[in-house]
């Protein structure tokens, strides 16, 4: 059974910083792209970062690009989201989630990590 | 960057209900849409992927059908569970993009 364990979440103030991590579990990790989806509070899901199973290939959104960093360590089955300036509007719910089969489908989600900035 | 658009944004129906919610595209995406069912508190769970196809172990009551620019998931017949925000996202091309999500109230 695939499971997906976010961690690293809290409270931090404006100009901060944080990072997440995944911890990845039932599924061969190195093999498959994985990314970050976010939820501000009482707003719909929003897609952050994405990136190959190798490490080699990452995507993000406009909106944290040059701020946040996505990476990952294969040996330890584990996804990670450094985010820096962090600002207001990054408040929310962090979700990991596993592409499966098809491309940019995410097929299997962890429960989420709340961050939130404020003063 | 390709904005999907659904609708309604809430819907409130019976149990046995036959229930549609539609997402569109600002451009063609070909088949490349899936829905996922999301509940407070909880992760998110993939429903239909490439428009049409089910996620293994998804009830057969959910349905997704469409291409090119619109897109619909239909729930055969209402159930309790079902209460829940339903999300189409894009799976074309980066950015990502989801729908604005469509809330299903049971009366």
């Amino acid at each position: 059974e695939v499971q997906l364990v976010e961690s690293g979440g809290g409270f931090v103030q404006p100009g901060g910083s944080l990072r997440l991590s995944c911890v990845a579990s039932g599924f061969t990790f190195s093999t498959y792209t994985m990314g970050w989806v976010r939820q501000a509070p009482g707003k719909g899901l929003k897609w952050v970062s994405s990136l190959s199973g190798g490490g080699g290939s990452t995507f993000y959104a406009d909106s944290v690009k040059g701020r946040f960093t996505i990476s990952r360590d294969n040996s330890k089955n584990t996804l990670y989201l450094q985010l820096h300036s962090l600002t207001a509007e990054d408040t929310a719910v962090y979700y990991c989630a596993k592409v499966g089969a098809e491309w940019e489908v995410f097929d299997s989600w962890g429960q989420g990590s709340l961050v939130t900035v404020s003063t | 960057d390709i904005q999907m658009t659904q609708s309604p944004s809430t819907l409130s129906a019976s149990v046995g209900d036959r229930v549609t919610i539609t997402c569109r595209a600002s451009q063609s995406i070909s088949s490349w849409l899936a829905w996922y069912q999301h509940k407070p508190g909880k992760a998110p769970k993939l429903l239909i992927y490439k428009a049409s196809s089910s996620q293994g172990g998804v009830p057969s009551r959910f349905s997704g059908s469409g291409s090119g620019t619109e897109f619909t998931l239909t729930i055969s017949s209402l159930q309790p569970d079902d209460s829940a925000t339903y999300y189409c996202q894009q799976h074309d091309s980066y950015p990502l993009t989801f729908g604005g999500g469509t809330k299903v109230e049971i009366k």
